[in-house]
């Protein structure tokens, strides 16, 4: 799966649009962006997904480059409860394989604060 | 209501005594998985299993048993659990693997696993 590179942290003021940008520059044809989040300890939850096209759902839209090397998570309008951990995730399209680890690997990602 | 369920939440142990933390899920998937998370080091796959009687090692598998008797269930079971074990866990469901189109993973609230 294709590394990816997320800033540590943003701020970012209730009712405002979060904007929040993955790079992920050896992306391959076959890849995926996922986006999940992680509320304080809680289960990381999913957000939205992708390959090429930009997608959006109740949550949040997602913008993905014409090279397919970054993407952007946009939370229109974000409130307090925004506030988490977003993991940006490039992940095989594949339904099943044999062998190895296939867990999602989930980096650091961007903490993001959401201010009052 | 779509979820993932874990038992217990919190759980303090001592070493050597044999523990079983439940999963559960309601969505009917066919792939489902272990992880814990811990400090600087981001969540890392126990164990996963693909089918009933399927499973497969994850990252970190030692110390830690897995079973897949049923369809909606997957327990973690700690043999012999030991300080090093001392972690946040997850379980997670989705259709399929964790890959491509409507496999989007399904998180556990989480069981806090502590080991005096």
């Amino acid at each position: 799966d294709a590394k990816t590179t997320q800033p540590t942290s943003m701020d970012c003021a209730e009712g405002r649009a979060a904007n929040l940008p993955c790079n992920h520059s050896t992306i391959s044809g076959n890849e995926y962006v996922y986006w999940y989040r992680q509320i304080h300890s809680q289960g990381p939850q999913y957000i939205i997904h992708g390959l090429k096209n930009n997608e959006t759902n109740e949550m949040a839209s997602l913008i993905i480059t014409e090279d397919r090397k970054s993407s952007t998570l946009i939370l229109p309008h974000a409130t307090l409860r925004d506030t988490a951990v977003y993991y940006c995730i490039v992940r095989v399209a594949i339904w099943y394989s044999g062998g190895g680890a296939d867990g999602l690997t989930f980096g650091k990602g961007t903490h993001l604060i959401i201010q009052p | 209501e779509a979820q993932v369920t874990q038992n217990p939440r919190y759980l303090i142990t001592v070493t050597g005594k044999k523990l079983t933390v439940t999963c559960s899920q309601n969505m009917n998937h066919e792939y489902m998985s272990w992880y814990r998370q811990d400090p600087g080091l981001g969540l890392r796959q126990i164990y996963y299993s693909m089918n009933v009687e399927v499973t497969d090692k994850g990252d970190v598998p030692e110390g830690y048993k897995v079973s897949r008797k049923e369809k909606r269930n997957f327990p973690l079971i700690l043999e012999s659990p030991s300080p090093n074990q001392t972690s946040l866990y997850f379980c997670a469901s989705s259709l399929g693997r964790t890959g491509g189109l409507g496999t989007e993973a399904f998180f556990g609230q989480g069981t806090r696993l502590t080991v005096v």
